[in-house]
């Protein structure tokens, strides 16, 4: 059974980078037809995916983090990582970390780690 | 960006009862490229329904999806104890992939 688990620092400081890594068991993240996401949830509001990537390195993001983001793979560990530079306050969230599909039309999100809280505070 | 509105905001019912929650995009979602996940708190989503209407590996007949363009509803036939919770939907026929703000199902 896949499992996916997010880690790294639960407190940041304001203009700082927020780092995260998400460990795959029970399957291998260089099995090709899959991506790897990242998605966020503020406390007490809705979701927003950041970005995917392919074992490759292949990425997208979206257009409303780009600037700030990026995401990287390390096959050998089985990890995908989540960078995010310069937070403020609104970057204060539940990151998740996800599989999905790289077959267009099927980029759902099925299964998801179990969430790991980030506060951006000084 | 496909913006996604779910209405009602909170559905108030009873176990047992029907639930019928509504996901409207801002323009069309390719080819029902739609899914649903239901949160319960402290918890992750999980995937209820993908393609519009499938329902994923081990979600119980109850749920069921329907709809096209933009225009699409998740029912709960009966309302069981351990599906009161917030359900959001999600379209990925476009970068970038975006989820509504997610209906409450709560307890009457």
């Amino acid at each position: 059974q896949l499992q996916l688990q997010e880690s790294g620092p639960g407190l940041v400081k304001p203009s700082e980078t927020l780092s995260l890594t998400c460990t795959v068991s029970g399957g291998s993240i260089s099995s090709s037809g899959y991506y790897w996401g990242w998605i966020r949830q503020p406390p007490g509001k809705g979701l927003e995916w950041i970005g995917n990537i392919y074992y490759s390195g292949s990425t997208y993001y979206n257009p409303s983090l780009k600037s700030r983001v990026t995401i990287s793979v390390d096959t050998s560990k089985n990890q995908f990582s989540l960078k995010l530079r310069s937070v403020t306050a609104a970057d204060t969230a539940v990151y998740y970390c996800a599989r999905t599909s790289s077959w267009a039309g099927k980029n759902w999100f099925d299964p998801w780690g179990q969430g790991t809280l980030v506060t951006v505070s000084s | 960006e496909i913006v996604l509105t779910q209405s009602p905001g909170t559905l108030s019912l009873s176990p047992g009862e029907r639930a019928t929650l509504s996901c409207r995009a801002s323009q069309s979602v390719s080819s029902g490229y739609l899914a649903w996940y239901q949160q319960k708190p402290g918890q992750a989503p999980r995937l209820l329904i993908y393609g519009a209407s499938s329902r994923a590996t081990g979600i119980p007949d109850r749920f069921s999806g329907s709809g096209s363009g933009t225009d699409f509803t998740l029912t709960i036939s009966r309302l069981e104890p351990e599906d009161f919770a917030v359900y959001y939907c999600q379209q990925y026929g476009n970068s970038p992939f975006t989820f509504g703000p997610g209906t409450k199902v709560d307890i009457k």
